[in-house]
């Protein structure tokens, strides 16, 4: 059975630098094919999609905010952190994790992702952004 | 970076009903990468269909995708009580893995 949990701040101020983590069970984030995306709603609102990390430490942002984010894993304590830098009122929003099944070609020792579906969520983290 | 459009923004029946609601693409989503998903207030999105047309694990069959290229559709043949929520597609085949806006079916 797959599981994520977020866990992180619930209020930072504005400019400060934010560091989710995202802590899984039920998966190897060593396994070809595998990844773990964010995904963030601000209340009320629609769902982003904001990066993903793959089984390779490949990854992929969202081009809108790729200045402020880095993702990384910790493939040993099964974790995922998200850093997102310069926050802002208008960043106010449940954060998610999700688990992701990779889709990809093989060309002899090359791998291409070619589709990301993520299957599994975490239940999210409010995180408020406010002096 | 594509688009995604969904129609209507509100759905409006009563259980027993069938809800069809579409999901347009500004471009060409590639091997139709479309997937949809539940969301339901306070909860987590769940993902109910993939590749546009193949209902993830555990999924009810009144739930069913179709569409290829740009305009895919979600249809409930008969809704439950607890078919009534938000409803994004999202395409998952070009990054950014973008999300439509969403359908929210409430009952009437």
């Amino acid at each position: 059975q797959i599981t994520l949990k977020e866990s992180g701040p619930t209020l930072v101020k504005p400019t400060q630098t934010l560091t989710l983590t995202c802590t899984f069970s039920g998966f190897s984030l060593s396994s070809i094919g595998v990844g773990v995306g964010w995904i963030r709603q601000p209340p009320g609102k629609a769902l982003e999609w904001l990066a993903v990390i793959y089984w390779d430490d490949d990854k992929r942002y969202s081009p809108s905010l790729k200045s402020r984010l880095t993702i990384t894993k910790d493939t040993s304590k099964n974790q995922v952190v998200l850093t997102m830098t310069n926050m802002d009122p208008v960043d106010t929003a449940n954060y998610y994790c999700a688990h992701s099944t990779a889709t990809y070609d093989q060309f002899d020792i090359v791998v291409a992702v070619v589709a990301t579906l993520f299957d599994s969520w975490g239940q999210g983290t409010l995180v408020t952004v406010s002096s | 970076e594509i688009v995604l459009t969904q129609s209507p923004g509100t759905l409006s029946l009563s259980p027993g009903e069938r809800a069809t609601l579409s999901c347009r693409a500004s471009q060409s989503v590639s091997s139709n990468y479309l997937a949809w998903y539940q969301q339901k207030p306070g909860q987590a999105p769940r993902l109910l269909i993939y590749g546009a047309s193949s209902r993830a694990t555990g999924i009810p069959d009144r739930f069913s995708g179709s569409g290829s290229g740009t305009d895919f559709t979600l249809t409930i043949s008969r809704l439950e009580p607890e078919d009534f929520a938000v409803y994004y597609c999202q395409q998952y085949g070009r990054s950014p893995f973008t999300f439509g806006p969403g359908t929210k079916v409430d009952v009437k």
